[in-house]
């Protein structure tokens, strides 16, 4: 049972434009979503976080948006740039549970000049 | 800055091999994690542990052994290497569990099983 859902697969956006990456969840208990970033030939870094009593949060040209009714939680990329081009992980956990930092399957994001 | 270092940046190994893939983090953190990426299907938690000698199993344990004897470093253990463990393997530590308690990864060891 996949936990986390997200989409789509890989990603193509001109330089500009606003990169669009979706999840969804299932389990009402999570209480935590991160988004990391990966660059190729390295590990995932934390990019921007979000808890469940706010519907948006901004960090410079990134944006999570959430929707609790929905399960559903998405990242923004405003005016993408080449240097944006990454994998892209949402997760989804519990405050407190030590381990269980569940990870959807990834989003490859190409940004061309 | 949290540092994790994986001591193989890439391993050949043959089947049947018994394989150790190491890990160290500088921060004190009592949390670290072992995960296996392969494309297409994300990242998925092999075995974490919480505390020096004690570990969990996460979602794909089997065989997936780990050691943890001393709090900066976690060992993960192929017992008999098999082709479908051909994979990224990534290493994580954070200090916590709270919001503000990021995973901080390695930069992976690419494993081959030959």
């Amino acid at each position: 049972q996949q936990q986390v859902k997200q989409s789509p697969q890989s990603l193509i956006v001109q330089k500009g434009g606003i990169s669009i990456i979706n999840c969804a969840y299932e389990n009402t208990a999570f209480d935590y979503f991160p988004w990391y970033q990966q660059f190729p030939g390295k590990g995932p870094a934390l990019l921007i976080a979000i808890r469940p009593d706010v519907s948006e949060k901004k960090e410079g040209r990134f944006t999570i948006s959430f929707n609790k009714s929905a399960k559903q939680f998405s990242l923004h990329i405003m005016d993408s740039q080449p240097g944006d081009s990454a994998t892209y992980f949402c997760a989804a956990s519990r405050i407190g549970s030590n381990y269980k930092l569940t990870f959807g399957k990834g989003t490859l994001l190409t940004v061309n000049p | 800055d949290v540092k994790v270092t994986q001591s193989s940046r890439y391993l050949v190994k043959r089947t049947g091999e018994k394989v150790f893939l190491e890990c160290v983090q500088d921060m004190d953190h009592e949390n670290m994690f072992w995960y296996r990426q392969d494309p297409g299907l994300g990242l998925r938690l092999i075995y974490f542990s919480y505390d020096v000698k004690m570990k969990e199993k996460g979602d794909i344990p089997e065989g997936y052994s780990v050691s943890r004897e001393k709090k900066e470093r976690f060992s993960l253990i192929l017992e008999s290497a098999s082709t479908n463990q051909t994979s990224m393997y990534l290493c994580a530590s954070r200090s916590g569990t709270g919001y503000n308690s990021p995973l901080h990864f390695g930069n992976g060891t690419r494993l081959t099983v030959t």
